[in-house]
């Protein structure tokens, strides 16, 4: 069975600061997405990782993956408050299901 | 873009009565799936479909049924509501090998009294 762990459950951070998020996973992936989500609402795509070293970046948020160590992490550069926010990694598995972490919430104080 | 849409996004229903969520998309995706959000517990899979008619079981299927009889529609079905079902339901699809990521509904909130 699948299990996807994040780390942490929760951050608050400094406006300035930067920070990485860390997605664990049990089992064999070559498939890991990460997703935002704001309170009351839907889940919004951020990056989609297809590969072994894959490395993706937008404005200050940056997601990597290591399939051999099973780990992705999400680093962000000098947080801002619009940052703040639920984060979710989520693996792909057999029958093309997604197996979600439990989630990051991000608190970024000014 | 509405690709996806759920209905109802706010319902309030009694104990012991029957509640049919609907997803609806207009991507042509094979895949569909039903998540339930739960504090503490992230986002759980129910059931999901990979095809006109062809269903199979999430982590926390008992007292969910679906039906999918054209590719736009996914339904979800509490067949006899209970506290414990009271959750945000999210309706996803992806396209084979999901290459684009899953796309997400907006969600329907759903309370059991």
């Amino acid at each position: 069975e699948l299990k996807v762990e994040q780390n942490p459950l929760f951050l608050s951070m400094q406006e300035g600061k930067n920070y990485t998020i860390y997605c664990n996973y049990s089992t064999t992936s070559d498939r890991l997405y990460w997703y935002r989500q704001d309170p009351g609402k839907s889940l919004e795509s951020l990056f989609v990782l297809l590969s072994n070293g894959a490395v993706k970046q937008e404005g200050r948020l940056m997601a990597s993956l290591d399939t051999k160590a099973r780990l992705s992490t999400l680093h962000i550069t000098a947080a801002v408050h619009d940052l703040s926010a639920t984060y979710f990694c989520a693996v792909n598995n057999a029958g093309n299901m997604l197996t979600f972490g439990g989630g990051t919430r991000l608190m970024v104080k000014p | 873009d509405a690709g996806i849409t759920q209905s109802p996004r706010h319902k309030v229903t009694e104990t012991g009565t029957p509640v049919t969520l609907r997803c609806h998309q207009t991507e042509n995706h094979r895949y569909m799936y039903w998540y339930r959000q739960d504090p503490g517990h992230g986002l759980r899979l129910i059931h999901y479909s990979y095809g006109v008619k062809d269903t199979d079981k999430g982590e926390v299927s008992d007292g969910y049924s679906v039906s999918r009889s054209k590719t736009e529609d996914f339904l979800l079905t509490l067949e006899s509501a209970t506290s414990s079902q009271t959750s945000v339901y999210f309706c996803a699809i992806s396209a084979i090998r999901a290459d684009y990521g899953y796309t997400f509904g907006s969600g329907t909130r759903l309370t059991v009294v």
